[in-house]
């Protein structure tokens, strides 16, 4: 099946560093990743997609330069938190679009805890 | 916009038993896909179920199988013979044709297994 790798698992960082997140296809190459952030027994709420190539598209409310999004191959997108602070402690997931056809599926990754301090 | 209702913030169910998690959605389209997500407790996101709207055959993967009724636009997922590993959140998600492979998910279902 298709496999979707994230890194790191699990990040604590002080108030006002960044923080990098990767996303990988393993075994697929994928045009469109997603960004998604998770609270403790709620459901997924989408930051961004992230297109290979061109700019990310994000959600309302995501301010786009807290989180900057690259996906400069077509098996890889980075989040990167900036100037992060407490609030931004959560669980970050990404997700691959599998685009073949009659097969459209997204696969997702471990997932990312990330704490502010 | 289309939304996603899942009903059922939380249930049980017995080892070897069956339970049936419901799922309703909206959308003016007529090609979409639908799927099933488990997370675990691990929080991995794994796919249970997809089902193509353009095919009228209810999706099955071993104990899983889901009851497509797109007139009345729902899609319930059935868990025969219940296992304690199937413990866990499952999440009701839909997929729009035109949408670049953008998920719209519900709320989420709780389910418990007791031994």
């Amino acid at each position: 099946g298709a496999v979707v790798s994230q890194h790191p698992s699990w990040v604590i960082c002080k108030s006002g560093t960044s923080v990098k997140i990767e996303c990988r296809s393993l075994d697929f190459q994928a045009t469109t990743m997603f960004w998604y952030r998770q609270f403790p027994k709620q459901s997924l709420m989408l930051m961004a997609t992230s297109n290979e190539g061109s700019k990310a598209t994000y959600e309302q409310g995501v301010e786009k330069d807290k989180f900057l999004i690259n996906h400069a191959s077509l098996t890889l997108s980075t989040l990167t938190v900036t100037s992060a602070h407490p609030e931004d402690s959560s669980f970050y997931i990404c997700s691959a679009r599998l685009g073949t056809s009659g097969q459209e599926t997204q696969y997702f990754g471990p997932g990312t805890r990330l704490l502010v301090l | 916009a289309q939304t996603v209702t899942q009903s059922q913030p939380e249930m049980s169910v017995q080892e070897a038993e069956t339970v049936t998690l419901s799922c309703t959605y909206d959308t003016s389209e007529n090609n979409y896909y639908l799927f099933w997500y488990k997370q675990p407790p691990s929080r991995q996101m794994i796919l249970v179920i997809r089902q193509e709207a353009y095919k009228q055959q209810n999706a099955t993967e071993n104990r899983f199988s889901v009851n497509f009724q797109k007139a009345a636009k729902s899609f319930s997922l059935k868990i025969s013979d219940s296992q304690l590993g199937d413990t866990a959140m499952y999440f009701c998600a839909f997929m729009s044709g035109t949408s670049y492979g953008k998920l719209t998910f519900g709320q989420g279902t709780i389910l418990t297994v007791h031994p």
